[in-house]
Order: C-alpha cells, then structure tokens, then sequence
C-alpha cells in the first residue's frame, strides 16, 4: 500500500543552520505530497503543499520539490530560527483517493538551539 | 470562523469509565477524522467518516465508536476506558486534500 518514510528525529541544530528533512514515498502513480507542522501542544497544520511532479511547494522560507524519479519530497530551509522548533511530518493523498485520506509519515522532531 | 474545534481539551479517567470526545467543523467538510498520536509513533488513524452518514474504520478502532452526528460533528466515544488509551486525540477535516486539524484532547486513563 502507500506509504511515507522520514527520517528519524530529533534534529538538533543551531539557528541559522541549513536544515534538510529527508522523505521518501511509495504510492501508485501521482499522489500529492505535503509537510504538515505541529507545534507544541498544537494539532497539525499544513506548512506546504506539491500536487505534481517538479513542483515546488514553499512556505515561511520552507522549500520541497517533487520528484518522481526519486520519489522524494525533502523539506528544506535555509536558515533556521528557534521559533521553527517543532515536528514536521510529511504526507501523501493517494492518486485514487474516494475517502480523502492523508497518510502521514511518523514525524521528525526538530531542536533549534540559539 | 472556528475552524476545528474540541472538547475538553484534558481529561483524566479512571480504568472502565467511559466518555464521548466531541468534535465539530464549520467549513462544509464531508470527510472527517479521529486520529490518536502517541509518543514516537506518529499519528494513528483510528475512524473516520468520509460523507455525513458514514464512518470506517482505521488503523487502530478497537475500543472506540464513533458518529456522524451531522456534517458538522463526528463523535469519538470510549465505552470502557483502558491504560493503553492513554494519548493525545486529534480530529480533522479535510477539503481538496488538505487535512485541518483541532488543538486535540489529552486523555490520560489511570
């Protein structure tokens, strides 16, 4: 069946550090991709968002680009702040999706140190 | 404009209580969804309801109901409280696949 897979936290960091978040993704066909954000003691909420291959999703200075050839949706950033401490997980929606639902990949807490 | 929104936001159970965890949305969703989440297991899915009328199970439903009250509320209900329960519960709606979530209820069962 689909899946996602991330990478294992914690990432710890110091601010203005280059952050990579690795995902990689098993669906049929074109799913669309997403990085959700969840802050402490907040639900989750969708940082950004790539529905077909080469796309760029881009939000609060966060980058991911879809690729199809290496089924990946990485997140990026280039200069962290202490403020995006926090877990990302990364998301699909299948290509043949009757019941609209996101399967999420296990999350990766991440530390910013000042 | 609320959102998703939950009730309570904590509770503390005892063994074999049992409770109803309320959900509601004012966006016209149709689908929505309860998911627990765990420490370092991610979120789970535990029912969720595609259209008012409706619900499946998820990954993990032993335990719980629920119900589509109407296309606004979707109910979780624990009949008989358990310690392995214990988690943080989630709802969420979701619209052109995007999926918005509650603040969530931190339920500890003693």
């Amino acid at each position: 069946g689909d899946s996602v897979t991330q990478m294992e936290g914690p990432v710890t960091l110091s601010e203005e550090a280059f952050l990579t978040i690795n995902c990689t993704y098993t669906a049929t066909g074109y799913p669309s991709l997403f990085w959700y954000v969840q802050y402490p003691g907040e639900g989750l909420q969708l940082l950004l968002k790539a529905t077909k291959a080469d796309d760029k999703g881009s939000n609060k200075g966060f980058e991911a680009t879809y690729r199809k050839e290496t089924t990946s949706f990485h997140l990026e950033k280039g200069s962290v702040q202490v403020s995006d401490s926090a877990v990302y997980f990364c998301a699909l929606s299948p290509l043949m999706n009757r019941d609209d639902k996101i399967i999420f990949g296990k999350g990766t807490r991440l530390h910013i140190l000042p | 404009n609320a959102g998703v929104t939950q009730t309570p936001k904590f509770q503390v159970l005892k063994t074999g209580q049992s409770m109803t965890l309320q959900c509601a949305q004012d966006m016209n969703h149709n689908s929505m969804y309860w998911y627990r989440q765990d420490p370092g297991m991610g979120l789970r899915l535990i029912y969720y309801s595609a259209s008012e009328g409706t619900t499946d199970k998820g990954e993990v439903p032993n335990g719980y109901n629920v119900s589509r009250l109407n296309k606004r509320e979707f109910s979780l209900r624990l009949e008989s409280a358990a310690p392995s329960q214990t988690s943080v519960y989630f709802c969420a709606s979701t619209s052109f696949y995007e999926q918005y979530f509650g603040p969530g209820t931190r339920l500890t069962v003693t």
